[in-house]
């Protein structure tokens, strides 16, 4: 099994509904990360959190919220999605021994119309 | 601004033929640059960190090198299976914050 898991990975929705990516890891790590990528923009960071308790915002965190549910969970929600929030989102984690490593999930390509 | 850019966009080998990626990098301090690998359908995967100029690091047929104002990724003696995106990211001194570049895609033809 995948040391990191994003769901759905693929979602189409309308605009104006709201969605929630989800990602769970099983390394153990205790840092967790949401990106975005967009063509010709490259990755983008949306959140991060150190643990359970400490969630930060990254360059773009206007319209989404996060929760960290477990050290193993943590999931990105877009309250009320828009046509520019269509991207592909990325959930990576590393660990405080060796923060510099992230381990990325597969990726979850939202469409908002 | 912190600036990354990555050139060139796109590059086509012969398998065999070496070449190198580049990465330049503006930043008030630089605390890392990182190199990853993405593959169509997938999410980036790490390959190296560097922290200070002069710095190298090798795995299998890559090698990362670090100046004060860029980084290069030599890819020696090349093979199909290193067909990817390569992109590097800056990290600035005092912030989470890393800076990705649009990567280069690499493509190795037999």
């Amino acid at each position: 099994d995948a040391d990191v898991t994003q769901t759905p990975r693929n979602r189409i929705t309308k605009t104006g509904k709201r969605i929630m990516l989800e990602c769970s890891q099983t390394k153990g790590h205790d840092r967790m990360y949401w990106y975005r990528q967009d063509p010709g923009l490259g990755l983008r960071l949306i959140y991060y959190s150190f643990d359970v308790k400490d969630i930060n915002k990254g360059e773009i965190s206007d319209g989404y919220s996060v929760s960290r549910q477990a050290q193993a969970k943590f999931s990105l929600s877009l309250e009320s999605a828009i046509p520019n929030q269509t991207a592909l989102y990325f959930c990576a984690t590393s660990d405080r021994s060796d923060r510099d490593t992230q381990y990325f999930g597969p990726g979850t390509r939202l469409t908002v119309l | 601004e912190d600036q990354v850019t990555q050139s060139p966009e796109a590059l086509r080998l012969q398998e065999g033929e070496s070449s190198s990626l580049n990465c330049s990098y503006t930043v008030s301090g630089l605390r890392g640059l990182f190199w990853y690998r993405q593959d169509p359908g997938k999410g980036p995967e790490f390959l190296f960190t560097l922290y200070s100029a002069g710095e190298e690091k090798e795995k299998e047929r890559l090698k990362a090198t670090l100046t004060k104002k860029e980084s290069f990724l030599h890819i020696t003696a090349p093979k199909p299976e290193d067909s990817a995106t390569y992109l590097c990211a800056v990290q600035v001194l005092g912030y989470q914050k890393v800076t990705f570049g649009t990567g280069t895609k690499l493509q190795v033809i037999p």
